[in-house]
């Protein structure tokens, strides 16, 4: 079966860095996605990565190896606003995205 | 520029009735979704729509139809509403999957709907 597995919760501290991982096995893989959900919102697009290696969005950064099924959010000089759920996304061999349950971040001040 | 927009938000439905859920988008997308989402899973895709007058099962498809009759517009129906149906449904909207593979789903607020 296909499987997003991403932790529960997470707290850090308002300015720090946190860094939110995310392993998949799926059939096929093209792309994967990272969306943020405030409480009662829509999910909103963060970043994407189809190939190995890093992509930078401002304090927002995310990491693929395809090799190990496995990606992470970074999130650096985090701010109250922050706190949500971060959820992962895999697009399979169908094009179909298979999401994980998501990780609800709570900023501390 | 409203990007995609459900209605209603919130809803409260007694079992064995029947509802439709609305979803517009005016950003040209082939593509369509309705997902749902419930505390500890991830979202569920129901069915999907990759244009007009088109649509496809996804995970969960039963007890819920379709349909796609304007490219604009994709309603999600429950026939007869059971206890379980009990979510949160959202509709995306994405450029078509294949050749614009880093084309994210773009969401509306979502229904919030409770089946007694």
């Amino acid at each position: 079966g296909q499987n997003i597995d991403q932790p529960t919760e997470m707290t850090a501290t308002e300015g720090a860095i946190v860094q939110i991982n995310c392993t998949y096995q799926t059939s096929g893989f093209n792309g994967l996605f990272w969306y943020q959900q405030h409480a009662g919102e829509a999910p909103t697009f963060l970043s994407y990565n189809v190939l190995d290696g890093l992509e930078e969005k401002g304090r927002f950064s995310s990491f693929l190896s395809r090799s190990k099924g496995y990606s992470y959010l970074l999130l650096k000089e985090l701010q109250m606003k922050d706190s949500a759920s971060y959820l992962c996304a895999v697009r399979d061999s169908n094009y179909q995205l298979i999401w994980g349950a998501g990780t609800k971040l709570i900023i501390k001040p | 520029n409203a990007g995609v927009t459900q209605t209603p938000k919130f809803r409260v439905l007694k079992t064995g009735q029947s509802m439709t859920l609305l979803c517009a988008q005016d950003m040209n997308h082939e593509y369509m979704y309705w997902y749902r989402q419930d505390p500890g899973m991830g979202l569920r895709l129901i069915h999907y729509s990759v244009g007009e007058g088109t649509t496809a099962k996804g995970e969960v498809p039963d007890g819920y139809n379709v349909s796609r009759l304007k490219k604009q517009n994709f309603l999600l129906g429950l026939e007869s509403a059971a206890p379980s149906q009990t979510s949160v449904y959202f509709c995306a909207s994405s450029y078509e999957s294949g050749s614009g593979y880093n084309q994210p789903q773009h969401f509306g607020d979502g229904t919030r709907l409770s089946i007694l």
